[in-house]
């Protein structure tokens, strides 16, 4: 079974910028998590998404949006980049609770 | 944000000891918890799970321990290998919270051989 496949694995943006991160879920899984890694902060959880329906958000501010179709791949959106949003977006996907399985990242640096 | 700012702990074993590395958890409502290993440019990869219901719980070379007292977690490596080098989280949830996982700090494992 293929595992959870994040695109693009690196990004390089501006400030100011908008960015669209992508996650492909294993197959049959339906909740998709999104988090961000930092060395600063450490893992920290965005949000949640179980079919099509955001079901947890953290603590982050609007900028950070994200989204599920209905095959359960999932989007997420930061608008308005700032420095200290370079991080490691990382999505994890699970059917539909308990033993989430990651993705290997998409590294998002903001110059 | 939920995670204290990094200076990580390092647990630096020989090659074939057994490596314990501890954690403690923050919400004594979380029900489950979650330890992870995380190797240089991947994503953190499942290691082991327990229930609060549960105080012990084994796999394959490795063993998670739970203190709900104490709020206290460890996770025990049998017969540690190089591949073993990581750094590891402990991770908790709250089932009503759906599948948001609140992290630990994380701890560096290094292995010597």
């Amino acid at each position: 079974k293929a595992g959870v496949t994040q695109t693009p694995r690196y990004l390089i943006k501006t400030r100011g910028q908008q960015v669209t991160l992508s996650c492909s879920p294993i197959s049959g899984h339906r909740s998709v998590s999104w988090y961000q890694q930092t060395p600063g902060q450490g893992l920290q959880f965005l949000f949640e998404y179980f079919s099509e329906t955001q079901r947890n958000k953290g603590n982050f501010p609007g900028r950070f949006s994200g989204r599920q179709f209905s095959n359960s791949r999932s989007e997420m959106n930061v608008s308005t980049l700032e420095l200290g949003d370079s991080a490691l977006y990382l999505c994890a996907s699970s059917f539909p609770d308990d033993e989430q399985y990651f993705g290997p990242g998409t590294r998002l640096t903001v110059t | 944000g939920e995670s204290v700012g990094l200076h990580l702990p390092t647990l630096s074993v020989q090659e074939g000891d057994n490596s314990i590395i501890n954690c403690a958890y923050s919400n004594s409502a979380s029900d489950y918890f979650i330890w992870y290993k995380q190797e240089s440019g991947k994503g953190p990869q499942f290691i082991i799970d327990i229930r609060s219901n549960m105080d012990k719980r084994q796999g394959q070379r490795v063993t998670v321990l739970l203190n709900k007292t104490v709020k206290h977690l460890s996770l025990q490596i049998a017969a540690t290998q190089p591949g073993d080098s990581a750094v590891y989280f402990c991770a908790e949830k709250y089932s009503g919270y759906g599948n948001k996982l609140v992290f630990g700090a994380g701890t560096i494992l290094r292995v010597k051989s």
